[in-house]
């Protein structure tokens, strides 16, 4: 498998302020990795594909401009929620794939975050 | 596009076995997933299965069949940690996974 780390866990913010998020690839080196948000009882949703050195691919219905991606590095990737709303609360979780010849992917522990 | 189509909520009692099914519709197919995902975790990983049949790993099994665009995973000797959420994931190849709503399995005593 792959280790991936993200940090924060938990963070609570102020409606109108900015969230960064990490996301670490411990053991592998990622030139993709993929951002996906889940709601209580809800499925996972792909968010973004996160490529290192280039611009990411968002999905239809995300917008680029207030979820930036940045994966400057082979082992990090970002994701920053800007002008944060209550309705972005949420469980954001990265994920990295790593085995070859498969789409097997490896899940960050998750950050949830709470905007009052 | 994919359609992936799980019971909702399943109980099973402690000890016993259980089975969700999942049936799918997705264009271009490599094999099929099944992720674990705790209340307030993230998915871990439990199987892949690529040809039709029964693969077995430990108290878990993972089944496919190809034709009928249908899985199932097999849990055995159900244990209350295995409350969870079961997620169905049809792969299409080297792109991120797309998953439906999961089954949220509920272990009693």
């Amino acid at each position: 498998g792959a280790v991936v780390s993200q940090h924060p866990s938990r963070v609570i913010c102020k409606s109108g302020t900015s969230v960064k998020i990490e996301c670490r690839s411990l053991d592998f080196q990622a030139t993709t990795m993929f951002w996906y948000r889940q709601f209580p009882k809800q499925s996972l949703m792909l968010m973004a594909t996160s490529n290192e050195g280039s611009k990411a691919t968002y999905e239809q219905g995300v917008e680029k401009d207030k979820f930036l991606i940045n994966h400057a590095s082979l082992t990090l990737s970002t994701l920053t929620v800007t002008s944060a709303h209550p309705e972005d609360s949420s469980f954001y979780i990265c994920s990295v794939g790593r085995d070859r010849g498969t789409d097997t992917q490896y899940f960050g522990p998750g950050t949830r975050l709470t905007v009052l | 596009g994919q359609n992936i189509d799980q019971p909702t909520e399943m109980t099973a009692t402690e000890g016993a076995i259980v089975q969700i099914n999942c049936t799918y519709q997705t264009s271009g197919f490599n094999g099929l997933f099944w992720y674990q995902q705790h209340a307030g975790e993230a998915p871990t990983f439990l199987s892949y299965n690529v040809l039709d049949g029964l693969e077995e790993k430990g108290r878990f099994s993972s089944f496919l069949s190809r034709s009928k665009g249908y899985s199932y995973l097999l849990l055995k000797e159900l244990q209350m940690k295995d409350s969870a959420s079961y997620l169905c994931a049809p792969s299409s190849g080297n792109t991120p996974l797309v998953f439906g709503k999961g089954t949220r399995l509920s272990v009693i005593a």
